[in-house]
């Protein structure tokens, strides 16, 4: 079964608008990773956020997690066309080290 | 270089046949992935190579057969496929430090397989 559940599933904005993806996860986790797809492509690593941080920035990514409420969110700010694309939450958790577990997914559409 | 690359593309086969998909990576990486991803799906773990080794299998049917020759190759072998295994199969890889602590992983393009 997925460890991560998206919300929403779908996400529809203009150009300059911030779009938040939030991603909930039910067991111990190393860290918790988003990653984005472009249609039929393959997947693009955007951040890694480790169990022991609750914040992190890249750009106009900024990416929270809160371990205590299984959650994370992903903002990403004055957002751009080409960031039209399908985002994952990923979690490494457990004893399976290196076994990633994906979320649904959010697909996001900006509008030019 | 922080590429990895995957061949072929584009693969049709029929259910009888025996075909490869390889993977490349020359970054160093001591982790390596097999995914398989239906559309509008996320992906899904099938197989994961540690220092060459396989460390995971996902359950997957033995119709599909990971090896590993070297720390740069990452091949999967396809055998009796039903049309179900339709799929984008992407391989991926990443640090690994002493089997415990692992990094982001670098994604190739993928190969879209169809079974006919």
């Amino acid at each position: 079964s997925q460890q991560g559940e998206e919300d929403p599933q779908a996400l529809s904005i203009q150009e300059g608008e911030n779009a938040t993806m939030n991603c909930s996860y039910k067991t111990s986790i190393n860290n918790l990773q988003w990653y984005r797809q472009n249609s039929g492509r393959g997947l693009v690593h955007l951040i890694l956020i480790r169990s022991n941080e609750r914040e992190k920035h890249s750009g106009r990514l900024r990416v929270t997690l809160d371990t205590s409420k299984k959650s994370s969110s992903l903002l990403i700010t004055a957002s751009r066309a080409a960031d039209t694309a399908s985002y994952f939450c990923a979690t490494d958790g457990g004893t399976s080290y290196g076994k990633l577990t994906f979320g649904q997914g959010t697909i996001l559409t900006v509008h030019p | 270089d922080t590429e990895v690359t995957q061949t072929p593309k584009h693969l049709v086969m029929g259910m009888t046949n025996k075909k490869s998909l390889k993977c490349e990576q020359h970054m160093g990486h001591r982790a390596m992935y097999w995914y398989k991803q239906k559309a509008k799906k996320p992906p899904e773990l099938m197989f994961v190579y540690s220092y060459e080794k396989l460390s995971i299998n996902e359950s997957v049917p033995s119709r599909f057969s990971p090896e590993c020759p070297n720390s740069s190759l990452l091949n999967l072998h396809l055998h009796a496929l039903q049309p179900e295994d339709s799929a984008l199969y992407l391989c991926a890889s990443s640090q690994m430090v002493a089997g415990l602590t692992y990094y982001e992983q670098y994604f190739g393009p993928g190969t879209r397989l169809t079974v006919t």
